[in-house]
């Protein structure tokens, strides 16, 4: 079974600096896709960025990245230049690829709540 | 509408009672999919429908929960003999078939259900 673990229940970051929130998982899937979604208070979750295990190279969204370390089983979300409307909940996410007769069931962390002062 | 929508977006029953939540999803949108969020916790997988057939349901915690999708459009989540430990934010996302794969689910704001 796979679990994904967020070990950060909350974090705060002044306005435009940066903040990084940590995530790790737990799989015996080689191939796989993981993901971070933003939760704000109207409660409708968003992607805000995804990764495929099979790629090397880390996911960038304008604002917002990741750092993937597959052998480590780790995946955390940089956002630069945090803006108010960044404040919300993060979740990490996993999902099976495709070849694993995947029916596209997420699973997710635990959450992290970021708030952004100004 | 242009997202997925969910009604009633708050419930509030008495313990025993029988509730429905309905989910609209994103026309076009094939693959529908209901997760259950407890407070302060991450959504929890309940059921996967493909069409109007539950592609997998192996999340649906016990025999109370059921969820129909008669037209491979509407969905409605029904929940028997509810219990205080029902009570949580029931959240639909749909995606187009392909999307499934790759994580490109778009949800709606949740209906909130409280369990008196």
């Amino acid at each position: 079974a796979q679990t994904v673990t967020q070990s950060q229940p909350e974090m705060s970051v002044q306005e435009a600096e940066t903040v990084t929130l940590s995530c790790t998982y737990d799989t015996s899937e080689s191939n796989y896709y993981l993901f971070w979604y933003k939760q704000p208070p109207s409660r409708q979750m968003i992607l805000v960025i995804r990764q495929e295990a099979y790629k090397q190279q880390n996911a960038t969204e304008n604002r917002f990245s990741v750092n993937f370390q597959k052998a480590a089983k780790s995946f955390s979300l940089k956002i630069s230049d945090s803006q108010l409307g960044d404040t919300a909940m993060y979740f990490c996410a996993f999902m099976k690829h495709r070849s694993s007769s995947n029916t596209g069931k997420l699973i997710f962390g635990q959450g992290t709540t970021l708030q952004v002062k100004p | 509408g242009a997202g997925v929508s969910q009604t009633p977006s708050n419930k509030v029953t008495e313990k025993g009672k029988y509730v429905e939540l309905r989910c609209d999803p994103i026309s076009g949108h094939t693959a529908l999919y209901w997760y259950r969020q407890s407070l302060g916790q991450g959504p929890e997988f309940l059921i996967y429908f493909q069409g109007t057939g539950a592609a997998d349901d192996s999340g649906l915690p016990n025999d109370r929960f059921f969820a129909v999708r008669p037209e491979g459009s509407v969905s409605t989540l029904k929940i028997q003999r509810t219990e205080r430990g029902d009570s949580a934010v029931y959240l639909c996302a749909s995606s187009l078939s392909g999307a499934v794969n790759t994580g490109e689910l778009f949800f709606g704001e949740g209906s909130r259900l409280t369990v008196l």
